[in-house]
C-alpha cells in the first residue's frame, strides 16, 4: 500500500532555532501533500496544503512566514518551523492523496518539542 | 460552515462489547466519509470509509452505518479488542479534496 514516511518521528530545538521536518511518499508520486497539527488529546487541524511546483495555501491564522513549506518534487514536502517558540511545541503530521480513489494515507507524526 | 461533530469524546467498554461513535455533519457536499485510528505518538491509520451513496459498509469488525437524510454516520467495532484501545476520528471530504476531522473519541477496551 502507499506509504508516506515522515521524519524525524520526534525532535527537542533550542527556542529561536529552525527545524525542518520531511514527509516523503515511497511508492507514490504525491501531488497534494497537506501539514496537520496536532496538539495532545485534541483533533488534528490542517496548517497548510502543498502542490509540487507551486507555493502552499495555508489555513486561516497559520504564519506562513513561520511555517515554511516546500514541495520540490512529487515525493517530497518539507515543512520548517523557524524561530521556534515553547509555544510551537506540538505533534505535526503530513498526508497525501495516495492517488486511489478517495484515499489519503498519513506519515507516522512528528513530536517537536521547543525548549 | 464545514464542521464535524463527533460523540462521545471518551468512551469505555469490556471487551467484547461493541462501541459505537457516532458523527454528524452540516455540508451536503461533503462525498466521503473515512474513520481514522489511531495510537499515541502515531499518524493517524485508515480504518474504513463509506460513500454518501451506501448505507452502510462492512469490513471486518468494523461497519459504518450512514444516515444521508439525517447527516449522520457512526462507527461500530463488532467484538471489540484491548488492541482496539485508541483513539478514533471520523472525517468528511469535501470537493477541494480537503479533510475534515471530527473531534475525536478515545475508546478504551477493558479485558
Amino acid at each position: 500500500g502507499a506509504v508516506v514516511s515522515q521524519h524525524p518521528s520526534w525532535v527537542i530545538c533550542k527556542s529561536g532555532t529552525s527545524v525542518k521536518i520531511e514527509c516523503r511518499s515511497l511508492d507514490f508520486q504525491a501531488t497534494t501533500m497537506f501539514w496537520y497539527r496536532q496538539f495532545p488529546k485534541q483533533s488534528l487541524m490542517l496548517m497548510a496544503t502543498s502542490n509540487e511546483g507551486s507555493k502552499a495555501t495555508y489555513e486561516q491564522g497559520v504564519e506562513k512566514d513561520k511555517f515554511l513549506i516546500n514541495h520540490a518534487s512529487l515525493t517530497l514536502s518539507t515543512l520548517t518551523v523557524t524561530s521556534a517558540h515553547p509555544e510551537d511545541s506540538s505533534f505535526y503530521i503530513c498526508s497525501a492523496r495516495t492517488g486511489t480513489l478517495y484515499g489519503y494515507t498519513f506519515g507516522s507524526g512528528t513530536r517537536l518539542t521547543v525548549v | 460552515q464545514q464542521q464535524v461533530k463527533q460523540s462521545p469524546q471518551s468512551l469505555i467498554v469490556q471487551k467484547g462489547g461493541i462501541p459505537i461513535i457516532n458523527c454528524a455533519y452540516e455540508n451536503t457536499a461533503f462525498d466521503y466519509f473515512p474513520w481514522y485510528q489511531q495510537f499515541p505518538g502515531k499518524g493517524p491509520a485508515l480504518l474504513i470509509a463509506i460513500r454518501p451513496d451506501v448505507s452502510e459498509k462492512k469490513e471486518g469488525r468494523f461497519t459504518i452505518s450512514f444516515n444521508k437524510s439525517a447527516k449522520q454516520f457512526s462507527l461500530h467495532i463488532m467484538d471489540s479488542q484491548p488492541g482496539d484501545s485508541a483513539t478514533y476520528f471520523c472525517a468528511a471530504k469535501d470537493a477541494g479534496n480537503m479533510l475534515t476531522f471530527g473531534g475525536g473519541t478515545r475508546l478504551m477496551v477493558k479485558p
